[in-house]
C-alpha cells in the first residue's frame, strides 16, 4: 500500500490565498520529500525535511512534520497561478524491505485561479 | 551542472511489440538511478533502481526489465508489450539512497 497518503485530492484556491496539502504516512521515515509536477512533465524536487526537523523554509514554502502523528503538511503562501500543478510527498523510508526508497503518495493537484 | 535526458518523449507501439526506453545523467558519478510508470492521475509506482553497473533491484513482478550498461545510462526494455504497460514513465536520479531524486521530462508510452 502506499506510504504517503495526500489530502485534500484536489484544492482550487484564487491568486494570492495560500493553499495548505496534507500528507500521512504509516511507517518509520528517514526523511520526507515534496514535489510539484506540471501537467505532463518530469517531477520537480521543492524540500526535503529530515525525520529530526521540525520545520523548514524555502522561500514561500513551509513544510511541518509531525512524527508522533506521521503526517506533514506543505503551506505555499500569496499563491500565483504558476503555482498551479500536482504536488506529491515522498517518505524516504528507514527500514525493511523500502529501506532507502522513495514511497510517492497519489498526490495533491492545485489549481490556482488569477 | 546535473542533467537528465529521456528519449523518446512520446511513443505509440502495438501490442506485443518490443520496447527500449533510455536515460542518461550528466554532470555526476555513481548516480543512483530510478524508473518509475505513472498511471493518469495518480502517484509513481517504483519499477527499479539501481545503485551501480549492472545492479538492477526490481520492485514489481512484470514483462519489463531494466539494464545499466554504463555508469550514468538506464535502459526499460520489453520484449512483448501489454495494454496495461501504458502510461507515464520517468527516469530519476539520485545521490545516494532516500535523497532528493531528479527527474527526466518522462515517456509517454501508448500501447494500441
Amino acid at each position: 500500500s502506499q506510504q504517503g497518503e495526500e489530502d485534500p485530492q484536489a484544492l482550487s484556491i484564487q491568486e494570492g490565498e495560500n493553499a495548505t496539502m496534507n500528507c500521512s504516512y504509516k511507517t518509520s521515515i528517514n526523511n520526507l520529500q515534496w514535489y510539484r509536477q506540471n501537467s505532463g512533465r518530469g517531477l520537480v524536487h521543492l524540500i526535503l525535511i529530515r525525520s529530526n526537523e521540525r520545520e523548514k523554509h524555502s522561500g514561500r514554502l513551509r513544510v511541518t512534520l509531525d512524527t508522533s502523528k506521521k503526517s506533514s503538511s506543505l503551506l505555499i503562501t500569496a499563491s500565483r497561478a504558476a503555482d498551479t500543478a500536482s504536488y506529491f510527498c515522498a517518505t524516504g523510508n528507514a527500514g525493511g524491505t523500502s529501506y532507502g526508497k522513495l514511497t510517492f503518495g497519489q498526490g495533491t493537484i492545485l489549481t490556482v485561479h488569477p | 551542472s546535473q542533467t537528465i535526458h529521456q528519449w523518446p518523449a512520446t511513443l505509440v507501439q502495438p501490442v506485443g511489440s518490443p520496447l527500449s526506453l533510455e536515460c542518461t545523467v550528466e554532470g555526476t558519478s555513481n548516480p543512483n538511478l530510478y524508473w518509475y510508470r505513472q498511471a493518469a492521475g495518480r502517484g509513481l509506482q517504483l519499477l527499479f533502481y539501481s545503485v551501480g553497473i549492472g545492479q538492477i533491484s526490481s520492485e514489481v513482478p512484470q514483462n519489463l526489465s531494466a539494464s545499466r550498461p554504463q555508469d550514468r545510462q538506464f535502459i526499460l526494455s520489453s520484449k512483448k508489450l501489454l495494454l496495461s504497460d501504458s502510461g507515464f514513465y520517468l527516469c530519476a536520479w539520485s545521490a545516494g539512497l532516500a535523497r532528493e531524486q531528479y527527474f527526466g521530462p518522462g515517456t509517454r508510452l501508448t500501447v494500441t
